[in-house]
């Protein structure tokens, strides 16, 4: 029962597609965090969940982008008839103390390719 | 500005030297600034953080020295080891939203 972890580790998908991603955060953790992360760049944040609630999705690029966490524990992003600026990766973090909900852990990650 | 600079992109440093990364921030309202190591197909991992009221915090051989006047903060390296070679982020935040660094891919020469 280690770290975050996140299934598929890869996906290819041919543009217009729809993809499910999965996140398994750390068992009791209250916060999940989406990020995106271009080749060669930082994470940039995507959505916040703090429970089951989503109280932060900002980040979503466009409405093809859709996250949930229904039961506060395992989360879902779907991204919806991809295109090929979709390529990158997606990682999944979780935070532990709402007072500490910026020391994240990081799950592996999954590299999208969309061709 | 939300924005975090970060530089050098890249840095070869020799086995045993001190390898130094530098960040700078625009928004005041930030009180938290981690660093992150990440290696190849791994998610990044918080090595170290530091609050503004604090100008130096040491972990083993990670510092990070911090200038609040400036709105710097940088990540020294000492004695740094092969397996040290990795890509290392800055990022602040004043809620919890990390605002990130481009990244810094660091390649100790052994």
């Amino acid at each position: 029962g280690a770290g975050v972890s996140q299934s598929p580790r890869y996906k290819v998908a041919k543009r217009g597609q729809d993809v499910a991603l999965r996140c398994d955060p750390i068992s009791g953790h209250v916060s999940l965090f989406w990020y995106q992360q271009a080749l060669g760049q930082g994470p940039e944040f995507l959505t916040y969940f703090q429970n089951e609630a989503q109280l932060d999705k900002s980040g979503l690029p466009s409405d093809r982008f859709f996250a949930e966490r229904p039961e506060g524990s395992v989360s879902t992003l779907k991204i919806q008839r991809t295109q090929q600026e979709d390529s990158a990766v997606y990682l999944c973090a979780s935070s532990g103390r709402l007072d500490l909900s910026y020391e994240q852990y990081f799950g592996p990650g999954t590299r999208l390719t969309v061709t | 500005q939300q924005q975090v600079k970060q530089s050098p992109q890249s840095l070869i440093v020799q086995k045993g030297g001190i390898s130094i990364i530098n960040c700078a921030y625009e928004n005041t309202a930030f009180d938290y600034f981690p660093w992150y190591q990440q290696f190849p197909g791994k998610g990044p991992a918080l090595l170290i953080a530091i609050r503004p009221d604090v100008s130096e915090k040491k972990e083993g051989r990670f510092t990070i020295s911090f200038n609040k006047s400036a709105k710097q903060f940088s990540l020294h390296i000492m004695d740094s080891q092969p397996g040290d070679s990795a890509t290392y982020f800055c990022a602040a935040t004043g809620n919890y939203q990390l605002i990130w660094g481009a990244g810094t891919k660091l390649i100790i020469k052994p």
